[in-house]
């Protein structure tokens, strides 16, 4: 079946603008999770969603940052007032239950947007 | 802070040897260990993981390792194949569907 999917795979903008970033997670994935990868680093966890709700916004890095989910499947994550700092890959990974139970889970990642900010 | 550590940025293997990607963490609160396999302009894909549960997981020519006590764990490929050069990421989690700790990244070139 179809992975997930985000859009758009590149986005210029200028410093101070404001950007969204589109997830499509795999079908029936409850669980849905943004990173953020930047040169020659790992991802960083941002924010966790089950269902619609945002479960664990701890790696949020301050408020210019937000994401939603309103109907349980597509999230966009918000960046308001873009700095150049802000640049990298912006990843998004889709599970099937998340913290729903304790079975082992296991995060499926999308191709990422990479965002540079000039 | 890093909390966990890939030490080799890279490693080289001639094709048919095994390849030996190592990964450490510091937080004793994870319980749970993936690898991850990621070529340039795609995001990471899922290749194997463990629970602290168990200390061997073995998928066909990959086998995860953990050693709980020395908080280590590595990831053995045999035979290379030269399909298997990519990045390899190493995470942790305090349990499954929690955030993923990464670390930074081994990139692994497999030659003919």
């Amino acid at each position: 079946g179809a992975g997930v999917s985000q859009t758009p795979s590149n986005k210029v903008t200028e410093k101070g603008k404001y950007v969204e970033l589109r997830c499509d997670p795999i079908s029936g994935h409850t669980a849905l999770y943004w990173y953020r990868q930047s040169l020659g680093q790992g991802p960083e966890f941002l924010i966790y969603f089950q269902g619609t709700g945002a479960a664990d916004d701890s790696g949020l890095p301050n408020d210019r940052f937000f994401a939603v989910r309103p109907e349980g499947s597509v999230s966009t994550l918000k960046i308001q007032r873009t700095e150049r700092g802000d640049s990298a890959v912006y990843l998004c990974a889709s599970s099937p239950r998340g913290r729903a139970d304790s079975l082992t889970d296991t995060q499926y990642f999308g191709p990422g947007t990479r965002l540079t900010v000039l | 802070d890093q909390q966990v550590k890939q030490n080799s940025p890279s490693l080289s293997v001639q094709e048919g040897r095994i390849s030996i990607l190592n990964c450490d963490y510091t937080n004793s609160m994870f319980d749970y260990f993936l690898w991850y396999k990621k070529y340039p302009a795609e995001g990471p894909t899922f290749l194997i993981s463990i629970s602290s549960i168990k200390d061997k997981n073995e998928d066909g020519r990959f086998t995860v390792f953990l050693n709980k006590s020395a908080k280590h764990l590595s990831l053995h490929i045999v035979p290379s194949q030269p399909g298997d050069s990519a990045v390899y990421f190493c995470a942790a989690s305090e349990d499954s569907g929690y955030a993923l700790n990464f670390g930074k990244g081994t990139s692994l070139l497999v030659t003919p």
